[in-house]
This record gives C-alpha cells, structure tokens and sequence, in this order.
C-alpha cells in the first residue's frame, strides 16, 4: 500500500513567490521521520529538510520550511522566495524502522512519486 | 561533493552481458542502500547493508547480486538483465536519520 502520496504531479511558481509541495503519510508507527529530497536533472538526490515525529516545532532550514501537521498525517514543504535554481523534482519520504519483516535492516526511505517545480521568470 | 560516488555514471549494456555497479563512500557511515528509480515510479528499495550485513529482499530478482566488501564499497552486480530493468540506479549511506545519496547510475539494458 502507498505510504507517501503526492497529489501534485507537476507545479509551477514565479520567481520569488513561495509554493507549497503537499505531501501525505500512512503509518502505524508512532516514531518516525518525514523527509524532503530534491532531485535536478543530473539525478542526484539532495536532502532539504527532516521532521520526526516528536518534534513540536515545524522544521526550517534556511528558505525551506516543513508545515507538519500530525493529526492530519501531512508533511508539506514549503519553499520561500523561489529562485530559478529550484526548478527540479521534489520527494517526500518516510523513514522505515523495519523495511522488510525478516530482517533488522536498520532504517529505509519510503518515497512518494514526487513533484516536478518549475520556477518561472 | 556528496561524499557518496558512483561509478560508471552511464551504461548501456546487453541482455547477454554481465557488469557491476559501484558505491563509495567516504563518510564514515554503516549503513548502504541501492534504490531503483524507473520513470513515474516511486524510488523503490532493492538492498539494505548494515553493518556490512546484507538485508534479503526477496521481491529483487536474482539477476541483481549485491556485495558489501568493506564499510565504504558497495556493488550490484548484474547479469541476464531485461529491458525494463532501464533505471537510474542510486545508492545512498547514512549515519544516524539522514540518507545521502550518490549522484546515479543511468542504465539502459537494450
């Protein structure tokens, strides 16, 4: 089953604009770890920002910010002031104690399908 | 600079040939991870090392071969691969909550 959905295929924003990338979680888990990725062209994946579960504060890390809302099951990113640069796709993800049940693996990322942002002039 | 390198960066190979994958970090980390990425699919686990024990996943088709020799190399090794085995192969390292990723391999099994 889905754990990480992402509804926005793809979005687009104006230069310095701010926009928000939805994403949503299913787990049973009372400890976990929501994450963002963003990933250019060349493929490799950047990690933006991490929330846990049991943090009361909303992460920020620099223009990124994460709205964390836990009853609701929602990790949205929320980017500032876009800029040109942060045309790429965008992964929400969460961390996994036990991704495969026969094992003690350590932690996994489940991803979601992702947004493609497109900065605009 | 990531500090998680992956070579080759592109391949191209046959259905009939055999190659290898290569993961290196230099981050200190204990644990490394491949993940598969197919076009409009989620990032989809294949390996988990832990402290350089390899994690089953039996829904990976034996075609894929890992192998961890140290703490800071990681391999898949591939043979009698089939055209939708085309992907952007990626490995990551973590230390604690964080994965960092290498920059891809780009595969097309033709």
């Amino acid at each position: 089953a889905q754990k990480i959905t992402q509804t926005q295929p793809g979005m687009f924003v104006q230069e310095k604009e701010a926009v928000t990338l939805d994403c949503t979680y299913d787990t049973s888990d009372q400890s976990y770890g929501l994450f963002w990725y963003k990933q250019p062209s060349s493929g490799e994946m950047i990690f933006l920002i991490y929330q846990g579960s049991y943090d009361e504060q909303n992460a920020t890390e620099g223009r990124y910010s994460l709205n964390f809302q836990k009853a609701r099951k929602s990790a949205n990113l929320v980017i500032s002031a876009s800029q040109l640069g942060d045309s790429a796709m965008y992964f929400c993800a969460m961390r996994e104690a036990q991704p495969f049940s026969n094992s003690n693996s350590g932690y996994a990322l489940n991803f979601g399908k992702g947004t493609s942002l497109l900065v605009t002039p | 600079e990531t500090g998680v390198t992956q070579t080759p960066r592109h391949l191209v190979m046959g259905m009939t040939n055999k190659k290898s994958l290569k993961c290196e970090q230099h981050l200190g980390h204990n644990a490394m991870y491949w993940y598969k990425q197919s076009a409009k699919k989620p990032l989809e686990l294949m390996f988990v090392y832990n402290f350089k024990e390899q994690t089953e996943n039996n829904s990976v088709p034996s075609r894929f071969s890992p192998e961890c020799p140290n703490s800071s190399h990681l391999f898949l090794h591939l043979h009698t691969l089939q055209p939708e085995d085309s992907a952007l192969y990626l490995c990551a390292s973590r230390e604690g909550y964080e994965q960092y990723f290498g920059p891809g391999t780009r595969l097309t099994v033709t």
